[in-house]
């Protein structure tokens, strides 16, 4: 199947700091990547869709103005957790569709956001 | 609100049993259908996808839909210690979106 990457794999930071993800899809060019969010034996919430070279499309109640997504390239999307605080301490994952079926979603590994 | 059901469990299955796992769902112009397992601190791993009535094969895993009944499983067979894990079931409607259960905690005791 279609690899996707993470970066970092986790991350600690101070309250009040920003932290970036990336999202890579490694060996297919992907228009459209997902971010999701997901707390502790809790399923999995979409943040966000991720559209290459046009602004992403939030989902109800997610500050798009504190998580800044940017997907510049057909193989990159980033999302920024800005002024992050410890609530926003979470699972990220993003996922990008398949190139050969495009209703299929792959995963990346997950970044681990602990904001202290 | 397309919805996408799963009991949340545990289902709790004996080493070398069968265990099943189901999912209904709303929206009845959904097209695809997908199982995803996600072990504890990791991300989603797809398993299998459905598109057609019936049931589809891949070693252990079996996929079976309903679309008139509006439902999909996921039968695992001969289950072992490594399956424990929670699988989330995830339904296309043939838009951008794919909707996620919440997904059903399979333990399989050795």
């Amino acid at each position: 199947g279609a690899v996707v990457s993470q970066h970092p794999s986790w991350v600690i930071c101070k309250s009040g700091t920003s932290v970036k993800i990336e999202c890579r899809s490694l060996d297919f060019q992907a228009t459209t990547m997902f971010w999701y969010r997901q707390f502790p034996k809790q399923s999995l919430m979409l943040m966000a869709t991720s559209n290459e070279g046009s602004k992403a499309t939030y989902e109800q109640g997610v500050e798009k103005d504190k998580f800044l997504i940017n997907h510049a390239s057909l193989t990159l999307s980033t999302l920024t957790v800005t002024s992050a605080h410890p609530e926003d301490s979470s699972f990220y994952i993003c996922s990008a569709r398949s190139p050969t079926s495009t209703d299929t979603q792959y995963f990346g590994p997950g970044t681990r956001l602990t904001v202290l | 609100q397309k919805e996408v059901e799963q009991n949340s469990g545990p289902l709790s299955v004996p080493e070398g049993a069968i265990a099943s796992l189901n999912c209904t769902y709303s929206d009845r112009g959904s097209q695809s259908f997908f199982w995803y397992r996600q072990y504890s601190g990791k991300s989603p791993e797809l398993i299998m996808f459905i598109y057609s009535n019936g049931d589809k094969e891949d070693g252990r895993f079996t996929a079976q839909l309903n679309k008139a009944s509006q439902y999909v499983s996921l039968l695992i067979r001969d289950s072992q210690p490594s399956d424990s894990a929670t699988y989330l079931c995830a339904v296309n409607t043939g838009g951008f979106k794919t909707i996620f259960g919440a997904g059903t905690r399979l333990f399989v005791k050795a």
